[in-house]
């Protein structure tokens, strides 16, 4: 069964670090694009991050710098490592398989159940 | 940077049709995709490169996406449907989401 689960959250204060892991079963992370989005209470979906085409990475304004996507092939697993880490960072983070369909079409088409992260004080 | 303008709610009644908009500057020339979201529910795809729909995705979801607008359809739409929906297209190696539409089924 292909399936994704994070794990990693908690509450941490500003300023602070956190790492967030997600594990893959059913399919091999290296093979595929995998991403971050993360969802603030009450708000919409929001794109963080992406790993794709071996290691090439990207990552939305609001938190380049600040986080870095990775993998651990020998593990399967995604990770995101989140620093310098805001308020407005608090959100659900759900980890994402990005299925590629040819040209420049894509789809997030497994999500796992994501993990909260809460920055406060 | 890039952006996706969707209508903040819409709604229909049982069985009727409803449209969801996407808007965004020559979205037509992208791909556009859109994401079912029950509440305490991860996302869930519907519609993927405009108009396909992944496997036991229901016949009543359609998409099209045509000049700056993508739209969402969903035919004879029934309670389960009520969820919130978002599109999605990307731009260079980037992603961009849509706000997102509260559908109601009254």
């Amino acid at each position: 069964e292909v399936q994704l689960v994070e794990s990693g959250g908690g509450l941490i204060q500003p300023g602070g670090s956190l790492r967030l892991s997600c594990a893959a079963s059913g399919f091999t992370v290296s093979s595929t694009y995998i991403s971050w989005v993360r969802q603030a209470p009450g708000k919409g979906l929001e794109w963080v991050s992406l790993t794709y085409s071996g290691r090439s990475t990207s990552y939305a304004d609001s938190v380049k710098g600040r986080f870095t996507i990775s993998r651990d092939d020998s593990k399967n697993t995604l990770f995101l490592q989140m620093n310098s880490l805001r308020v407005e960072d608090t959100a659900v983070y759900y980890c994402a398989r990005v299925q590629a369909y040819g040209g420049n079409s894509y789809g997030f088409e497994i999500w796992g159940q994501g993990t909260m992260v809460t920055v406060s004080s | 940077s890039y952006e996706l303008t969707q209508p903040p709610s819409v709604s229909v009644s049982p069985g009727q049709t409803a449209s969801i908009t996407c808007s965004g500057d020559t979205l037509g020339d992208e791909y556009a995709s859109w994401y079912q979201q029950k509440p305490g529910q991860s996302p869930m795809l519907v519609i993927y490169q405009d108009t396909k729909r992944p496997s036991g995705i229901p016949e009543r979801f359609s998409g099209s996406n045509s000049g700056n607008t993508a739209t969402l359809t969903i035919s004879g739409t029934q309670a389960m449907d009520e969820a919130d929906y978002y599109c999605q297209a990307w731009d260079s190696s980037t992603v961009v989401f849509g706000g997102g539409t509260k559908l109601t089924v009254l």
